[in-house]
């Protein structure tokens, strides 16, 4: 298994371009999320997913677009980047049905935004 | 809503030796779990360890064990016999039970080990 993969692993954008972050995971796992983590402030949910179909916004959400067209995919969008949204981002995933289990972290994608 | 507290923002340890990290949490859930999370340079997200707060007994990986005090919502990391393999972000985090997705996390330990 590949487990959770992420790209790109690094990024340089603009002020107002958009771009997709990608995530993927061969372990068949229901649930998937992003954080993002910024210094000194530890990861924070932006959305997550618990199935095809069904996304949900987490702690932080403004600026970031998700969509779960298929189990193992778990695309990020930014409409439209800003100084604000530079951070390493980070892809996950469990089964559902075991929240205390373990989540499955990427290599995360390091973003920056000029 | 819950939240993670890590209020050591770095500390340091002899190789060889013992260190204990630190974490409270809030929370009015009574079923929950704990995890601490390792962060090497690698930036690579790493589960050391974790405790469900229904069992008593403290978790022990290894070189690795928690203290964990329920009714302090208390749930410290202790590293025996450091290594300098051991040297990353340390990260205290708490999931509820049921009927949220949520993983919430402290901001983090750094955690330097000397020769």
């Amino acid at each position: 298994n590949a487990g959770v993969t992420q790209t790109p692993k690094f990024q340089v954008l603009k002020t107002g371009q958009s771009m997709t972050l990608q995530c993927a995971q061969d372990m068949n796992h229901e649930y998937m999320s992003w954080y993002r983590q910024d210094p000194g402030m530890g990861l924070r949910l932006i959305h997550y997913s618990v199935g095809a179909g069904i996304t949900d916004q987490g702690e932080v959400p403004n600026g970031y677009n998700v969509s779960r067209s298929t189990t193992e995919d778990f695309p990020l969008r930014l409409l439209s980047a800003a100084p604000s949204q530079t951070s390493v981002y980070f892809c996950a995933s469990r089964y559902r049905a075991r929240p205390g289990y373990e989540q499955y972290f990427g290599p995360g994608t390091r973003l920056t935004v000029t | 809503a819950q939240t993670v507290t890590q209020s050591q923002p770095e500390m340091s340890v002899q190789e060889a030796e013992t260190v204990t990290l630190s974490c409270t949490y809030d929370t009015s859930e009574s079923d929950y779990y704990l995890f601490w999370y390792k962060q090497p340079p690698s930036r690579q997200m790493i589960l050391v360890i974790r405790q469900e707060a229904y069992k008593q007994q403290n978790a022990t990986e290894n070189r690795f064990s928690v203290n964990f005090q329920k009714a302090a919502k208390s749930f410290s990391l202790k590293i025996s016999d450091s290594q300098l393999g051991d040297a990353a972000m340390y990260f205290c985090a708490y999931s509820p039970q049921g009927g949220s997705e949520k993983l919430v996390f402290g901001k983090g330990t750094k955690l330097t080990v000397n020769p």
